[in-house]
């Protein structure tokens, strides 16, 4: 059971929107950076969003991050079949003894 | 671009001890920290521990003592070790960089599936 709170699942149509929610506490989301993750099985996890908002090099603007006390939300516009992945979001959780990395237990997408 | 291979044994005995290593090429070891992260069959990932290049390190407090993490900079490669395994460290082992821990894992390996069975 993971700290950080995610939808299992979320859907929508191409070129639609979607949002997905990650929920926290004020050891973690509340005064930590937010950091967002694209994986689909076999591969390398992507780093979509760190740092709350901001996107590496590469990441198109689809693709948007925002944190609120404490909890994030990624938003996906123009949805494409492409983004059918698994999505988690990540931050350091100063609860845990002397500190450590958590993440969401992921939030399936699928493109209708 | 950096680039992050994972390597060691696919199978390992329970109650033994897990042995990787992550090979760094492309850019150097001697920046940044380097983390283990794992995904168990149809779970989500959990975060396993860091070594930064100088060689301290952090791991998650659920393994309690069973981590070790090092890092020789010498071949730009970092290691895990987790000893008295049983099945349910059955995992996808990831290897993954990080600027500063807990601000985003910007580089990672392609993971190794590592069982965890007599």
């Amino acid at each position: 059971q993971s700290v950080l709170t995610q939808p299992p699942s979320v859907s929508a149509a191409p070129g639609q929107k979607v949002t997905i929610s990650c929920s926290g506490n004020t050891s973690n989301i509340g005064n930590n950076f937010v950091s967002w993750y694209q994986h689909s099985p076999g591969t390398a996890p992507k780093l979509l969003i760190y740092d709350n908002n901001k996107r590496p090099s590469g990441i198109p603007d689809r693709f948007s991050g925002s944190k609120s006390g404490t909890s994030a939300t990624l938003g996906i516009t123009g949805l494409q079949t492409a983004d059918e992945a698994d999505y988690y979001c990540g931050t350091w959780d100063s609860g845990l003894s002397a500190g450590g990395v958590i993440f969401g237990g992921g939030t399936t997408l699928t493109v209708l | 671009q950096v680039q992050l291979q994972e390597s060691g044994p696919g199978l390992v005995r329970p109650s033994e001890t897990l042995s990787l290593t992550c090979t760094v090429s492309r850019d150097s070891i001697s920046r940044f920290y380097w983390s283990w992260i794992r995904q168990p069959p149809g779970e989500g990932l959990e975060w396993i521990g860091y070594v930064y290049y100088t060689g301290n390190t952090r791991h998650n407090p659920s393994l309690k003592s069973r981590v070790t993490i090092s890092v020789d900079t010498s071949k730009d490669q970092f290691s895990l070790k987790l000893n008295s395994v049983t099945a349910a460290d059955t995992a996808v082992y990831f290897c993954a960089r990080h600027r500063t821990p807990g601000r985003g894992f910007d580089s990672w390996g392609q993971g190794t599936l590592v069982t965890v069975s007599s």
